[in-house]
Formats: structure tokens, sequence, C-alpha cells
């Protein structure tokens, strides 16, 4: 298994709601990756997970939290977001953790195409 | 802050003509990457250059990273309508970083 999963592909959402966007690889990568990519803006990095630990959150509002249940597995759950969340939100991860000698290929998920309104 | 600016902006081109797109730093990188990304999908990665002055080829595609390793091109011979989308180059600064510095895009049209 060679690929990066997200689902769902599209979500509309209100102000209020509670939803989670999901992200599944099956190639042994213990670092993964949430960006936000606006349209025709290349993407912006949100959060990273290394070896299922927070790395890096990049100032992001506390209205998006990350989880990573497992090695395999990451969510971004959303509350109270506001239409200028809207976007595409990409996943990606890669092969080696920070400290080795990586040149930080990433492979990306389909993105999930999110609409708040 | 490390910039990638990445020209031209937009191409649009006939089936069959060749282009270059590049993209330019002031700062030196370990590694470059370049991806291709269609409409409401996540980018590809298509090639990683880490010499200084390194050549790669991908059947039409060719990738060059500078002798200096601040700049990279990409050259493509005889486009393919297959070939419009959204090409992005991303520089890592240093080997075991987690960020990638991304260029602004070029956004390829070939036209049949």
């Amino acid at each position: 298994d060679t690929e990066v999963t997200q689902t769902p592909k599209h979500l509309v959402m209100g102000m209020t709601n509670k939803k989670s966007l999901k992200c599944e690889q099956h190639m042994g990568h213990r670092a993964m990756y949430w960006y936000k990519q606006k349209a025709k803006k290349p993407p912006e990095l949100m959060f990273v997970y290394s070896y299922e630990k927070l790395s890096i959150n990049e100032s992001v509002p506390s209205r998006f939290s990350p989880e990573c249940p497992n090695s395999s597995l990451l969510n971004l759950h959303l509350h109270a977001l506001q239409p200028e969340d809207s976007a595409l939100y990409l996943c990606a991860s890669r092969v080696d953790p920070p400290g080795d000698s990586s040149y930080n290929e990433q492979f990306f998920g389909p993105g999930t195409r999110l609409t708040v309104l | 802050t490390q910039l990638l600016e990445q020209s031209p902006q937009f191409l649009s081109i006939q089936e069959g003509e060749n282009l270059t797109v590049y993209c330019n730093s002031s700062s030196v990188f370990s590694s470059l990457q370049w991806y291709r990304q269609e409409p409401g999908e996540g980018p590809v990665l298509l090639v990683t250059v880490v010499t200084g002055g390194e050549v790669k080829k991908l059947k039409r595609l060719t990738f060059q990273f500078g002798d200096a390793r601040k700049d990279s091109s990409l050259h493509i011979t005889a486009a393919q309508p297959g070939d419009t989308g959204l090409y992005l180059c991303a520089g890592n600064a240093r080997a075991g970083s987690y960020q990638l510095t991304f260029g602004k895009g070029t956004k390829l049209s070939v036209i049949p």
C-alpha cells in the first residue's frame, strides 16, 4: 500500500457543527502532516506529528484540534469554524523522522474539500 | 525566512510545445522537490534533487538543481494535455527538517 487516504472527500458544515477529518497511511511512515490549501496557493503547514507526538503547531487556532491515535492514523477535529476556514485540507506523510538523513519527501493524500457556511 | 520564487505564475501553451519553469532562491537548500497537483487533488511528488548540478529525467520532464543548490528548473518537452496542472517546487532547508518551503506554483495549461 503506497498511498495516503483521506475521508471524507467533501465536507460542508455550519459554524456551530463539530466534524472530523481522517487520514490513514500504511507505508510505515512515522511523520504525518496536516496542511491547509486555499485556491491557487501552495499548501500551508498546520501540524506535524512525529512518532505520534505533536512536534509542530504553526500557531493554528484552537478550533482545529489534531489527534494521532496511532502511527497509521491522523485526525483533525473541527469545531466552531469560520467561513474563511473553507479550503482543501491535505494530509501528508514521510518516511523518516527528523534527525535522520531525510530529504523530507512527503506523500500527500487527495485532500478533503471543506466548505463552512 | 527562506523564500522560493517560482516563475512564471501562469503558462498556457499549445500541445507539442516546450516549456521551462523556474524556482529561485537566495538561500541554499539541502534538497528540492517538484510536485504536480491537479484540481481538487493532493500534490504528487515528481522528483527530488539533492546534489548541486544534478539533472534528473522523468520521461519528457527534465529537472535540474543549480550548482549552488539555490535554484532549480523543470523543462517539459513536447507538452501534452495530460501535463496540465499546478507545478510546485518545495525546498528542504536542512536534512532532517520537518518543514518544506513551497514556491507559489506555476499553473500550466496545455491546449490540445
